[in-house]
């Protein structure tokens, strides 16, 4: 079975500062790994994803994250944190083989971006 | 760019009642699956459908629960009778090839 922990339900950094939100994974078989974002009462939108080759991935709006497999760890960073940044950020496992897999969250963390 | 929409966006039903929430996929995909989000909590999966018949489901998705794509092109969840405790935000979500599923806005269910 797969799961993501996210350490820390709440995060809040000042506006410029550094963005880190942690993701650990356990996984049988290897994973694929996403993060999403989730803005108040809007939908998930994928910031990023890991599915094979390069460990570290870029995404959208400046995140960027890191698959380390000896930790692993798939956390989310960006360099300085904007006021638009502010949303609920979620982590989310998949399992890399059999076929079609369902996505499995973590419990979310909600950033605080103080101006 | 594609993408996949859910209608209503928010239905609001009263407790008993039978409601059936909405998706358009996207239309080259082939795997489909409905995921919650009950207010504060995190998403949790319902189930997985694929070749017209379901190929996963969680404890969540009892005999109250019925997915089907009757035409196609929808893919629908039925809740038969409804509970205050299925108050949620329902996800539609569809795959191509299991590296990414793309997620639809959602549906704020209410049940009162």
């Amino acid at each position: 079975a797969q799961s993501v922990t996210q350490l820390g339900s709440h995060v809040s950094v000042s506006e410029g500062a550094l963005v880190l939100l942690r993701c650990n994974y356990s996984s049988s078989v290897p994973p694929y790994l996403f993060w999403y974002v989730q803005y108040p009462n809007q939908g998930l939108q994928l910031l990023l994803k890991y599915t094979t080759g390069a460990t570290l991935v870029k995404g959208i709006n400046g995140f960027e994250a890191e698959f380390k497999k000896s930790e692993t760890s798939f956390h989310l960073t960006k360099p300085s944190a904007h006021m638009s940044d502010a949303a609920e950020y979620f982590c989310a496992v998949r399992r890399a083989s059999g076929g079609y897999q369902k996505v499995t969250f973590g419990t979310g963390t909600k950033l605080q971006v103080i101006p | 760019e594609p993408e996949v929409t859910q209608t209503p966006s928010h239905q609001v039903t009263q407790m008993g009642q039978e409601v059936i929430l909405r998706c358009v996929p996207i239309s080259n995909h082939l795997y489909f699956y409905w995921y919650r989000q009950i207010l504060g909590q995190k998403v949790e999966f319902l189930v997985s459908f694929y070749n017209n018949e379901i190929s996963e489901k969680s404890e969540i998705f009892d005999d109250q629960f019925s997915v089907e794509r009757p035409d196609g092109s929808n893919f629908t969840l039925k809740i038969r009778s409804t509970k205050l405790e299925d108050s949620a935000m329902y996800f539609c979500a569809c795959d191509r090839d299991n590296t990414e599923a793309f997620f639809g806005q959602g549906t704020r269910l209410t049940v009162v």
